[in-house]
C-alpha cells in the first residue's frame, strides 16, 4: 500500500517568514510529486510539481525533492496571511493520473 | 489552461430524491475523471475513478448503486447520488486528468450537497 505522510499541523508561521512544509512517501519508484493548496471551503488547486531531485522555484514557492530520502518539501518565502490554507502533498499512483494523497498540513500565517 | 467546471455549486434536496452533479473539462480532453467527497475538517476521500467510455472503478466502501458515475465523453462526467439521505450531505469534488502539460489532476470548484 503506497503511502504519503504529512504532519497535519497546524503549522503557525509569522508573516514574512519562510514556511516549510514536509512530506514523505513510501514507494521508492514514485516519479512525480505535486503540491496542492486548499483554502477552507474550496477545492484543491495545483501550485507546484517536481519530477527531478533538487530544487524547483516558482515565485515565492520552492519545491525540494530528495528521492534517496523519499522526501519532498515546499518552502514558501515571505509568507502572507493569504497563504493560510491546507497544503496537500501528492505522489503519482500506478494508473493514469492517479494520485496518492497525504492528509494535508494546515498552515496559518500570523500577521 | 486546464479548467474544470462543476454544476451545480450548491444543491439542497429532500431525503429520498436523486441529485445529479456535472463535471466538465473546458479546455482539454479528460481521459480520466475522479470523484471525491470531503466532510468538514476531513481529508479528501476518493470515491471513484472513471475513464471515458468505461465503467467507473469505485473505492472500497463506496456503494456503486448509490453513487452512479457516467463518463460518456472526454469532457463530461456526471455523478448521481440516488435516494439521497442526510448522511450523504457533503462537499463533492471532481477532478480531471488528460491532455494537459502536467500529467496530474485538475479540480473543479466542488458541489455542496445538503440533504434535508
Amino acid at each position: 500500500q503506497k503511502e504519503v505522510e504529512q504532519n497535519s499541523g497546524p503549522l503557525s508561521v509569522p508573516e514574512g517568514a519562510i514556511a516549510s512544509l514536509n512530506c514523505t512517501y513510501s514507494d521508492r519508484g514514485s516519479q512525480s510529486f505535486f503540491w496542492y493548496r486548499q483554502y477552507s471551503g474550496k477545492s484543491p488547486e495545483l501550485i507546484m510539481f517536481i519530477y527531478s531531485n533538487g530544487d524547483k522555484e516558482d515565485g515565492r514557492f520552492t519545491a525540494q525533492l530528495n528521492k534517496a530520502s523519499q522526501y519532498v518539501s515546499l518552502l514558501i518565502r515571505d509568507s502572507q496571511p493569504s497563504d493560510s490554507a491546507t497544503y496537500l502533498c501528492a505522489v503519482n499512483g500506478d494508473s493514469n493520473y492517479q494520485l496518492i494523497w497525504g492528509a494535508g498540513t494546515k498552515l496559518i500565517i500570523k500577521p | 489552461g486546464a479548467v474544470v467546471s462543476q454544476h451545480p455549486s450548491w444543491v439542497i434536496c429532500k431525503s429520498g430524491t436523486s441529485v445529479k452533479i456535472e463535471c466538465r473539462s473546458l479546455d482539454f480532453q479528460a481521459t480520466t475523471m475522479f470523484w471525491y467527497r470531503q466532510f468538514p475538517k476531513q481529508s479528501l476521500m476518493l470515491m471513484a475513478t472513471s475513464n471515458e467510455g468505461s465503467k467507473a472503478t469505485y473505492e472500497q466502501g463506496v456503494e456503486k448503486d448509490k453513487f452512479l458515475i457516467n463518463h460518456a465523453s472526454l469532457t463530461l462526467s456526471t455523478l448521481t447520488v440516488t435516494s439521497a439521505h442526510p448522511e450523504d450531505s457533503s462537499f463533492y469534488i471532481c477532478s480531471a486528468g488528460g491532455g494537459t502539460v502536467q500529467e496530474t489532476q485538475y479540480f473543479g470548484p466542488g458541489t455542496r450537497l445538503l440533504v434535508l
